[in-house]
């Protein structure tokens, strides 16, 4: 149980265009979702926070017009990094908490597996 | 504001041998909960053990153990018998009052044949 799925896994794509990237809890519902970035060789640092229903909060230094996130289902949350640039290539991970209900763990959150996104 | 600090950045160990990897953990919260995760060259982050801070039993997980002092707020994990497949990057985190987690900044294992 407890698992996030993220799509897709790789992509490559052009300087200027957009990226989607989705993230999916596929056995319970995530009233939250985390967005994470991280740089080759660096930690994970948190981008924002999702949650079903409402605006994601940013972090600072974080540009909410270019990387916009809709959490619209108690089961999706998706990434859209728009006109990306090469320094927007990075390794982009989600997780997802359930703070109601039979799956609340103790602040647990479950990972999903990642996006590698090189923009070219 | 919380902040995890993981002072090593690379260890380098020959299979078999124990090696230790350490976490220092700063937060004003009185209830939080830590983490050590397994970042494998694939990238997926894999769970290795969560601790609650009103928890401070040891904890061994076959050749995993972790030892957690709040007086030193230190949560550091010994992998005993090292293998090759134990060569990772590990990182340490603490989710506190926020809900947000802080990882550090990573440790990463090399276990040599």
């Amino acid at each position: 149980g407890a698992v996030v799925s993220q799509h897709p896994s790789r992509v490559i794509c052009k300087s200027g265009t957009s990226v989607k990237i989705e993230c999916r809890s596929l056995d319970f519902q995530a009233t939250t979702m985390f967005w994470y970035r991280q740089f080759p060789k660096q930690s994970l640092m948190l981008m924002a926070t999702s949650n079903e229903g409402s605006k994601a909060t940013y972090e600072q230094g974080v540009e909410k017009d270019k990387f916009l996130i809709n959490h619209a289902s108690l089961t999706l949350s998706t990434l859209t990094v728009t006109s990306a640039h090469p320094e927007d290539s990075s390794f982009y991970i989600c997780s997802a908490d359930s703070t109601s209900g039979a799956r609340s763990i103790n602040n647990e959150q479950f990972f999903g597996p990642g996006t590698r996104l090189t923009v070219l | 504001a919380q902040k995890v600090t993981q002072a090593q950045t690379e260890i380098s160990v020959v299979e078999k041998e124990d090696v230790t990897l350490d976490c220092v953990y700063e937060t004003r919260d009185t209830t939080y909960y830590l983490f050590w995760y397994k970042q494998p060259p694939s990238g997926e982050l894999v769970f290795l053990i969560r601790r609650n801070s009103f928890d401070e039993q040891n904890e061994i997980s076959g050749r995993y153990s972790w030892n957690f002092q709040k007086s030193t707020s230190s949560f550091n994990f010994t992998i005993t018998a090292s293998q090759v497949v134990d060569s990772a990057v590990y990182f340490c985190a603490l989710n506190g009052a926020n809900s947000k987690l802080t990882f550090g900044k990573g440790i990463t294992l090399s276990v040599r044949p």
